[in-house]
């Protein structure tokens, strides 16, 4: 079975600075896809950003980018030039061969002005 | 386009209750999932429907279950409530079993 951990369950940062929030996963598997999604106080899970684990490339979403590391099993989110409207729970996700997404415990980020 | 939707948006019942959720997929999209999300957790997977038969299913017992539709539309029904079923319920849906999930609002149901 699949697990994914975020260890930072708060985080914080000022507005217009960089963030990274951290997420490990445990897989046997060699195809898989690890997400990014935020949940705002208005409930609703939003993607942020996808990762296929064939591609060496790190992806890319304007201010939001991920370092993933395969062989580390690690993939983190950086987010440039935060904004009051990035604040939010974010969760890191994985899906492999059942198709289901597996999720983190989430890390609250709070936006400082 | 529409994204996905469900209703009721807030549910309360009483331990012993049946309820039935409701949740209308994306345009396209013929793969519906659901997803239990106690207060301060992570999601977890219920079940995923695709194309009308079940795909795929959690660590959920039998009191949880679901249909989908021929226009893709899906419910998730759950018996004899339990006090711990109180949770935000999600459904997600995607063009297949394979792609990126996209998730409605949430139905916040509460358990007496």
């Amino acid at each position: 079975a699949q697990t994914v951990t975020q260890s930072q369950p708060e985080m914080s940062v000022q507005e217009a600075e960089t963030v990274t929030l951290s997420c490990t996963y445990d897989t046997s598997e060699s195809d898989y896809y690890l997400f990014w999604y935020k949940q705002p106080p208005s409930r609703q899970m939003i993607l942020v950003i996808r990762q296929e684990a064939y591609k060496q490339q790190n992806a890319t979403e304007n201010r939001f980018s991920v370092n993933f590391q395969k062989a580390a099993k690690s993939f983190s989110l950086k987010i440039s030039d935060s904004q009051l409207g990035d604040a939010a729970m974010y969760f890191c996700a994985f899906s492999g061969s059942a198709r289901q997404l597996t999720f983190g415990s989430g890390t609250q980020l709070t936006v400082l002005p | 386009e529409t994204g996905v939707t469900q209703s009721p948006t807030h549910l309360i019942k009483t331990r012993g209750q049946q309820v039935t959720l409701r949740c209308s997929s994306q345009s396209g999209h013929n793969t519906v999932s659901w997803y239990q999300q106690a207060l301060g957790q992570g999601p977890q997977f219920i079940f995923q429907y695709y194309r009308e038969e079940e795909n795929g299913r959690g660590n959920f017992p039998p009191r949880f279950s679901g249909l989908q539709f021929p226009n893709y539309s899906s419910e998730l029904n759950v018996n004899a409530l339990e006090l711990d079923d109180s949770a935000l319920y999600l459904c997600a849906s995607s063009l297949s079993s394979a792609e990126t999930q996209y998730f409605g609002p949430g139905t916040r149901l509460l358990v007496l």
